[in-house]
């Protein structure tokens, strides 16, 4: 289909390792999003993209965590010396423009679930 | 941001409507209600949004009380499908303040 996809779908890592995620949005959405989700609760939000430049990193928990979208389409979610309190589902969202000048609808993906040992 | 109140948790019996509440007594003139909900093991999708009139669509009904401090998402006739973790969510509509905040929502049990 030609919806939100993010890779991988799982990753199990050791405590201290570098881990990249990945989001290829819809095609033509400019607008991109991170969020996290830990076990029983709702998504929490890390970052946004509007085109290659972020918007809103206000969400990022700490500087081991940093994203990119160099040509305004795929992201990568970076997260360095990873911590067991990383494990999550990191789920990635676009909007075929800022929400703001729309309906607000955003299409998520399934989500990468990382763990971390 | 302005903050939503859902119950944590409700059931409803297969193939009977379902309202499933919120409250959001901070709301301000510029915020629209939104909807998104979470299928197991999957990410949240959209349901509904609305303003201040009552909305429909094929999956829903969102009915916004007069005051706007409260509104109820309706589903007609619940199926097993249904059952999902249902978010309200506040969106400003100002420029720049992109960010959905999603609280812990309802979790929708359907007994067959």
């Amino acid at each position: 289909g030609a919806g939100v996809s993010q890779t991988p779908s799982n990753k199990v890592t050791e405590k201290g390792k570098y881990v990249e995620l990945r989001c290829d949005p819809i095609s033509g959405h400019t607008a991109l999003y991170w969020y996290r989700q830990s076990l029983g609760q709702g998504p929490e939000f890390l970052i946004y993209f509007q085109g290659t430049g972020a918007a809103d990193d206000s969400g990022l928990p700490n500087d081991r965590f940093f994203a990119v979208r160099p040509e305004g389409s795929v992201s990568t979610l970076k997260i360095q010396r990873t911590e067991r309190g990383d494990s999550a589902v990191y789920l990635c969202a676009s909007s075929l423009t800022a929400t703001s000048l729309n309906t607000g609808e955003l299409f998520f993906g399934e989500g990468s679930r990382l763990t971390v040992l | 941001d302005a903050k939503t109140t859902q119950p944590n948790s409700m059931e409803s019996n297969e193939e009977e409507p379902v309202h499933l509440p919120c409250n959001h007594s901070t709301i301000s003139g510029t915020d629209y209600i939104h909807w998104y909900r979470q299928l197991p093991s999957q990410g949240p999708e959209y349901v509904i949004h609305g303003l201040t009139s009552n909305v429909n669509n094929r999956m829903a009904s969102l009915a916004i009380a007069e005051d706007r401090k409260s509104s109820t998402l309706i589903l007609h006739r619940a199926t097993l499908r249904d059952a999902a973790v249902y978010y309200c969510i506040l969106r400003g509509r100002n420029f720049g303040n992109e960010k959905l905040t999603f609280g812990t929502g309802t979790r929708l049990t359907i007994i067959p």
